[in-house]
């Protein structure tokens, strides 16, 4: 596709629902990042896809958080037992290789509230 | 661990003025990577400038460059002949591993920028 897409682009949840985001990358792109960015604050890491294996879920807040690439293209980010405390935006991110220094494309992100 | 820190949360300046935005960060990488991003209002993150920390020479992109410091760790961005559409809010972020590996952005708080007509 032209750019990273993400949906829903919004989402309202009861606290204790669960929850699921969808991350289309770049088609091609190996590298799949996600982020959780709080009202104010800079991006978090979350966790890193390498294709289809989860090199890295480092960022990850709890074992609430579970994020899968099965196919290597599209991801998805689920939250168990949603808190008021995951109210935040989740944005996912795409890059073409492996390096470190490679330009991150990303989405427009999830916005999600927790009641 | 890596940090990265920006100082200011709010600039703003008149159209076709210069502008720099400050950044500091800490890193134990030997070679890493510093990025300035923008995140307009509503729209998606976009890369605006790179910079390797091997390299001396600042990293330029038409009316953007970079002052990097190595030895004092910062890594500040000059906007010049500044633009309506460049406000925004701008974040600095790192990124480097051992082996060179891809890995997450490390992020500071943002500053966001206002260009006054």
């Amino acid at each position: 596709g032209a750019g990273v897409s993400q949906s829903p682009r919004y989402k309202v949840a009861k606290r204790g629902q669960d929850v699921a985001l969808r991350c289309d990358p770049i088609s091609g792109h190996v590298s799949l990042f996600w982020y959780q960015q709080a009202l104010g604050q800079g991006p978090e890491f979350l966790t890193y896809f390498q294709n289809e294996a989860q090199l890295d879920k480092s960022g990850l807040p709890s074992d609430r958080f579970f994020a899968e690439r099965p196919e290597g293209s599209v991801s998805t980010l689920k939250i168990q037992r949603t808190q008021q405390e995951d109210s935040a935006v989740y944005l996912c991110a795409s890059s073409l290789g492996v390096a470190s220094q490679e330009t991150q494309y990303f989405g427009p992100g999830t916005r999600l509230l927790v009641l | 661990a890596q940090t990265v820190t920006q100082s200011q949360p709010e600039m703003s300046v008149q159209e076709a003025e210069t502008v720099t935005l400050s950044c500091t960060y800490d890193t134990s990488e030997s070679n890493y990577y510093l990025f300035w991003y923008k995140q307009p209002p509503s729209r998606q993150m976009i890369l605006v400038i790179r910079q390797e920390a091997y390299k001396q020479q600042n990293a330029t992109e038409n009316r953007f460059s970079v002052n990097f410091q190595k030895a004092a760790k910062s890594f500040s961005l000059k906007i010049s002949d500044s633009q309506l559409g460049d406000t925004a809010m701008y974040f600095c972020a790192s990124s480097g591993r051992v082996g060179g590996g891809a890995d997450g952005l490390t992020f500071g708080k943002g500053t966001h920028l206002i260009i006054q007509p």
